[in-house]
């Protein structure tokens, strides 16, 4: 178990670039979130998937991202036609979905997005 | 999604118990109590969880009360490493977690 991981770790990038994330959930796990965590608060759901199916994504999930996980294992995350207000730490977390058990999620360390 | 309220910072001495209150009088009776820590610059870890009856693991123990309309984290010993921002949350699992503004725990030498 090597825990999640997240690339990269920092990204500054200019307003109006894109940018993608990529998240390597803990092999087997059948669930990936994405999250989003500004300064001072607790992080806000974005979306996630079972499998590469996406079940559920958020308000805050404008047109302007989107996300995959095109095999059922890694994720990616894109931004495009970055804000100033895109400016977070993005956070990526695991589970396994089985009877009885996935009450946990796995969070990788997150990648810091700063646009200029 | 139900709601939590815990206080905002906390403060220990190094070495002495820690309780960390949160109240959710709303709580629905599929909703379990879960409790994640965040340590600075890194993601949400998970603590602990429970229903009905209080838990224990190797990181913290967790008491319900019988009415399940609050709860409280217990570090049995705190140490420098567990200063983070504790977050109390409601979820019936296997679903996105609803973070608050959590607990900010100071933990003096």
């Amino acid at each position: 178990d090597t825990g999640v991981s997240q690339d990269p770790r920092h990204k500054i990038t200019k307003r109006g670039q894109n940018v993608t994330f990529r998240c390597d959930p803990i092999s087997e796990h059948n669930r990936l979130y994405w999250y989003r965590q500004t300064l001072g608060q607790g992080p806000e759901f974005l979306t996630y998937f079972q499998n590469e199916a996406q079940l559920e994504k958020s308000r805050l999930l404008s047109d302007r991202f989107s996300a995959e996980r095109p095999k059922g294992s890694f994720s990616t995350l894109e931004i495009q036609r970055t804000e100033q207000g895109d400016s977070a730490m993005y956070l990526c977390a695991s589970s396994m979905r089985t009877s009885g058990r996935g009450y946990e999620q796995y969070f990788g360390p997150g990648t810091r997005l700063t646009v200029t | 999604d139900a709601k939590t309220t815990q206080p905002n910072s906390m403060e220990s001495n190094e070495e002495e118990p820690v309780h960390l209150p949160c109240n959710h009088s709303t709580i629905s009776g599929t909703d379990y109590i879960h409790w994640y820590r965040q340590l600075p610059s890194q993601g949400p870890e998970y603590v602990i969880h429970g229903l009905t009856s209080n838990v224990n693991n190797r990181m913290a123990s967790l008491a319900i009360a019988e009415d399940r309309k609050s709860s409280t984290l217990i570090l049995h010993r705190a140490t420098l490493r567990d200063a983070a921002v504790y977050y109390c949350i409601l979820s019936p699992g296997n679903t996105p977690l609803v973070f608050g503004k959590g607990t900010r725990l100071s933990v003096i030498a």
